[in-house]
């Protein structure tokens, strides 16, 4: 069964630096979208993205992130400067329509 | 004030019982969504509501726009049910953007 993937698991990096979360939607589908999750707080919608560009975005999306399809089947999204508290699990997730969405396993990011 | 408030946070309940999950909202919405989250962390979902109820094995949501309230319910309920179930919105007016709850975790039991 098709399933959406994310790597890496796990990534810790220095408050400072640049981190890329990469995303591999299922292959049909045409929404992507980024969450994150703090520990033990609730699912936040960062961002979403159709046709190639930004559809939506939260408060939460400032620009020290950005979102980018380089080639077609990788889904990324970038933090420039990593800060403290962007330590949380980012969830991709992919539809084929506004519908029912599938995430993927999800990365935790760690900032020390 | 969250816009998505649900009930219980927490609920234990015995392997067979019949369970109940509720989550109301206080903005006007296109759709609700129901999500299971794991105790390893992945997000499963369940359902989208725009209105009445839906059935998925033994699993029912329901959702009365008017009164801006949604249950999920979960019959003969079984240790593998066992995670937190979220609820979330898509407030009128937005495509995508979702708003969460905190979700409800439910232990089942033996």
């Amino acid at each position: 069964e098709p399933e959406v993937t994310q790597t890496p698991s796990h990534q810790v990096t220095q408050m400072g630096q640049e981190v890329i979360l990469r995303c591999v939607p299922i292959s049909n589908h045409l929404y992507f979208y980024w969450y994150r999750q703090i520990l033990g707080q609730k699912v936040e919608f960062l961002v979403s993205f159709y046709n190639n560009e930004i559809s939506e975005k939260s408060e939460i999306f400032d620009d020290q992130f950005s979102v980018e399809r380089p080639d077609g089947s990788n889904f990324t999204l970038k933090i420039r400067s990593t800060k403290l508290e962007d330590s949380a699990m980012y969830f991709c997730a992919s539809s084929i329509d506004v519908t029912e969405q599938f995430f993927g396993p999800g990365t935790r990011l760690t900032v020390l | 004030k969250n816009e998505v408030e649900q009930s219980p946070q927490n609920l234990t309940a015995q392997e067979g019982e019949f369970i109940t999950i509720n989550c109301s909202y206080s903005v006007g919405i296109s759709a609700l969504h129901w999500l299971q989250q794991h105790p390893g962390g992945g997000i499963v979902s369940l359902f989208m509501l725009s209105s009445g109820k839906k059935k998925h094995g033994r699993l029912i949501a329901t959702i009365n726009i008017q009164e801006k309230h949604s249950s999920l319910h979960i019959t003969a309920s079984h240790p593998r049910d066992s995670a937190v179930y979220i609820c979330a919105v898509l407030p009128k007016g937005t495509a995508s953007k979702l708003t969460f709850g905190t979700g409800t975790r439910l232990q089942v039991t033996l």
